[in-house]
Order: structure tokens, then C-alpha cells, then sequence
């Protein structure tokens, strides 16, 4: 079935850098969109970036640029998620999400991590 | 970009209607027909259940509906039923690749 498995939780220092892996299956990798988003304890989604996988290309939210990296591998049919200076604010549950028709149709199960000293 | 604004919180009796507006401004609800919404329970992801406006996914329910008019776009769900009860969040293309989150609305079934 169509799906999008992502990798476990992680626990980071601040200043540390992440990197979350988002491997999808059931359909044709390439043809997709995927997003990133989070959602901080308690809060509302925030949308990260997107990545086009068939070329790499990229766009991020204004908030992120600078910090943020989306790239994928096609040979696995996994995009990966890098995020770096972390601080504290940084602490949420990061999505995957394929892009269709301008929604988000397909979503990972999360990825929790946590900025703690 | 700034989210787009919903209200925090809308309730309604089982069999009632109810609406949950979604306000942007003329650089993304108002200029795209690229709105979706999304339902979320606690601790789930969410789920896609309006796109590009007015169009349901396969699978979910017709009791809701999408529509926009303007800057704002509005989900409405009819026959209120206590699996509704939930965060709903919509979400709109913003141009340029970009895209932006609604505040959220938590909706209570009495």
C-alpha cells in the first residue's frame, strides 16, 4: 500500500544538528511532492520546505532557510529531513507528506525529537 | 508568511452543523484555489479531507464540505457526529512554492 515510513524519535542538544529519513512506498517515488512539517507540544502544523524528488529541487519557508536541508535518494526512494543550530523551540513532532492536487495526501506516522540539555 | 487565522475553538450538538472559518489574505486564499484541510486526532497525524478547495478524497465522508469565498475558506461539517471531535487545520498555497498552515480550530461535540 502507499505509505511513507519515517525514522524513530531522537533526543538532541541544543546546537546539534538532525537529520529525520522518510522512505516511501507503494508508488512511483519520482512522480511526487513531499513536505516537512512540524508540530510543536500543543501547538498548531508549520510548514518546513518541499522537495521535488525526481530533481532535488527544493524550497523552505522563509523561517527556516539557512538552517534547513531537504535532500532525497532515489535509489532507496527515501527523502531525508537536516536541521541544524537546534534550540529548544526546535523540540516538536516532524511529518513527511506527499504532495497532491496542492494538499498533502499521504503522511508519515512523525518523528518526535526533543532539544534538551 | 504569517498562519492563516482560524477560530481556536467551534461546538455543536450531534446532528448540527457547523462552520469553521479559514482567513488569509490576497497572496495566498485569495489568490489560489489550492486550500485543503485536515483533521487531526490526539497523538495521530493528520488526514487529508478537503483539497483544492471543494474536493474530497476517496474515503472520506460527505458530510464535509469546502468552500471559499475571497480571502477566507471555510469547512463545513454537517451532521455533527461525536468522531468528529477534533483539531482541524486548513492550509493554503502561498505562491513560489510555498505554503502556510491555518492556527487550528478544536471542535467539541456536546
Amino acid at each position: 500500500q502507499v505509505q511513507v515510513v519515517q525514522s524513530g524519535a531522537e533526543v538532541k542538544k541544543p546546537g546539534a544538528s538532525l537529520k529525520v529519513s522518510c522512505k516511501a512506498s507503494g508508488y512511483t517515488f519520482t512522480s511526487y511532492y513531499m513536505h516537512w512539517v512540524r508540530q510543536a507540544p500543543g501547538q498548531g502544523l508549520e510548514w518546513i520546505g518541499i522537495i521535488n524528488p525526481s530533481g532535488g529541487s527544493t524550497t523552505y519557508a522563509q523561517k527556516f532557510q539557512g538552517r534547513v536541508t531537504m535532500t532525497r535518494d532515489t535509489s532507496t526512494s527515501t527523502v531525508y529531513m537536516e536541521l541544524s543550530s537546534l534550540r529548544s523551540e526546535d523540540t516538536a513532532v516532524y511529518y513527511c507528506a506527499r504532495a497532491l492536487e496542492g494538499g498533502f495526501d499521504i503522511w508519515g506516522q512523525g518523528t518526535m525529537v526533543t532539544v534538551s540539555s | 508568511q504569517s498562519a492563516l487565522t482560524q477560530p481556536a475553538s467551534v461546538s455543536g450538538s450531534p446532528g448540527q452543523s457547523i462552520t469553521i472559518s479559514c482567513t488569509g489574505t490576497s497572496s495566498d486564499v485569495g489568490s489560489y484555489n489550492l486550500v485543503s484541510w485536515y483533521q487531526q486526532y490526539p497523538g495521530k497525524a493528520p488526514k487529508l479531507i478537503i483539497y483544492e478547495v471543494n474536493k474530497r478524497p476517496s474515503g472520506v465522508s460527505n458530510r464535509f464540505s469546502g468552500s471559499k469565498s475571497g480571502n477566507t475558506a471555510s469547512l463545513t461539517i454537517s451532521g455533527l457526529q461525536a468522531e468528529d471531535e477534533a483539531d482541524y487545520y486548513c492550509c493554503s498555497y502561498a505562491g513560489s512554492s510555498i505554503y502556510v498552515f491555518g492556527t487550528g480550530t478544536k471542535v467539541t461535540v456536546l
